[in-house]
Parts: C-alpha cells; structure tokens; sequence
C-alpha cells in the first residue's frame, strides 16, 4: 500500500511566489519522520527538510519550512520567495521508527515544479 | 571529503548478463542503501545495510543481491539482469536511522 501520497505530478510557479507541495503518509507506528528531498534536472538528491513527529514546531530551513499537521497526516513543503533554481522535482519521504529502527524510508511520487521569470 | 560515490555512472546490459554496482562513502556511516528510481514511481529500497556484514531486503530485492564486507562499501549485484532492471540506482547512506540520508549521484542502467 502507498504510504506516501503526493497529489501534484507537476506545478509551476512565478519567481518570487511562494509556493505548496503536498504530502500526506500513511502509518500507525507513533515514532516517525517525515523528510523532504530535491532533485534537479543534474539528478542528485539534495536533503532540504526534516520533521519528526513528536517535534512540537513545524521545521525550517532557510526558505523552507514545512507545515506538519499530525492529525491530518500531513507534511506540506512551503518553499517562499522561489527562485530559478528551484526548478526541480520534489519527493517526500517517510521513516518509521518500527521494531528493528532500521530507518527504512518510503518515498512519493515527486512533484515537479518549474519556476517561472 | 566525497562523500557519496557510485561507479560506474553509466552501463548498458544485454539481457542475463550480471554486474556490481559500487557504493562508496567516507563519511564512517553506518547505515547504507540501496534504491531504484523508476519514471512515476519515486524511489523504491532494494537492500540496506546497518552495517559491516549485515544486509536486508527493501521494497523490491528480486533479481538484486548486496554485500557489505567493508563499513565504507556497498555492492549491488544483477546476476542476470533483465530489462525490467532497466533504471536508475541511488546509493545512499546515514549515520544513523534517523538521521537524513546523503546520496550518490546515480547509476544509469540500461538493459537490452
């Protein structure tokens, strides 16, 4: 079963804006975290974001920031003030703590935003 | 400090020949994995490892097997590779299970 949902295939949005990817999971297990990664067009995979789920703030990094709402099962990425190079595709992924803590993560389908002048 | 390597970057196969794929990481971490990276569908864990001569499998192992005889070093092998195969493979590691995990830049397979 999917455990993470990304519901945007692709958005695009004007330099300047900000701008909301969606992220919804799925678990049972109480000890999770949720990350977001990007990855431009060059492929690698660039760390942005983390949020555990007993963090009683929502994260931020920089122009990130993550809007976490526990009850809802999701962790929306805000990116403000976007830039050119934010042009990438965005994934969220999922670690449940479960019995073995071997930090499986799960990822989405990626969103892929392209950024506007 | 290079963090993440993976060679070979590119690779071409015809059916049921095999290869390793090699993942290397300097940053002493325990923690190393193996995914693929298929168009729509995300990445998807094959193996991991928590460390020196220990592995398990992910999401999708079939057709995949893995060792990890040095702490810096993880292996992926095709022993007869078939076109569903066909993808990109990212290695990553972390220090811990909970810690973010840092990427190498990919692996393009291709299988004839």
């Amino acid at each position: 079963a999917q455990k993470i949902t990304q519901t945007q295939p692709g958005m695009f949005v004007q330099e300047k804006e900000a701008v909301t990817l969606d992220c919804t999971y799925d678990t049972s297990d109480p000890s999770y975290g949720l990350f977001w990664y990007k990855q431009p067009s060059s492929g690698e995979m660039i760390f942005l974001i983390y949020q555990g789920s007993y963090d009683q703030q929502n994260a931020t990094e920089g122009r990130y920031s993550l809007n976490f709402q526990k009850a809802r099962k999701s962790a929306n990425l805000v990116i403000s003030a976007s830039q050119l190079g934010d042009s990438a595709m965005y994934f969220c992924a999922m670690r449940e703590r479960e019995t073995d803590s071997w930090g499986k993560f799960q990822f989405g389908a990626g969103t892929q935003v392209v950024v506007t002048p | 400090n290079a963090g993440v390597t993976q060679t070979p970057k590119f690779r071409v196969l015809k059916t049921g020949q095999s290869m390793t794929l090699l993942c290397a990481q300097d940053m002493n971490h325990e923690y190393m994995y193996w995914y693929r990276q298929d168009p729509g569908m995300g990445l998807r864990l094959i193996h991991y490892s928590v460390g020196e001569g220990t592995t398990a499998k992910g999401e999708v192992p079939d057709g995949y097997n893995v060792s990890r005889l040095k702490k810096q070093n993880f292996l992926l092998g095709l022993e007869s590779a078939a076109p569903s195969q066909t993808s990109v493979y990212f290695c990553a590691s972390s220090y811990s299970p909970t810690a973010e995990q840092f990427f190498g830049p990919g692996t393009r397979l291709t299988v004839l």
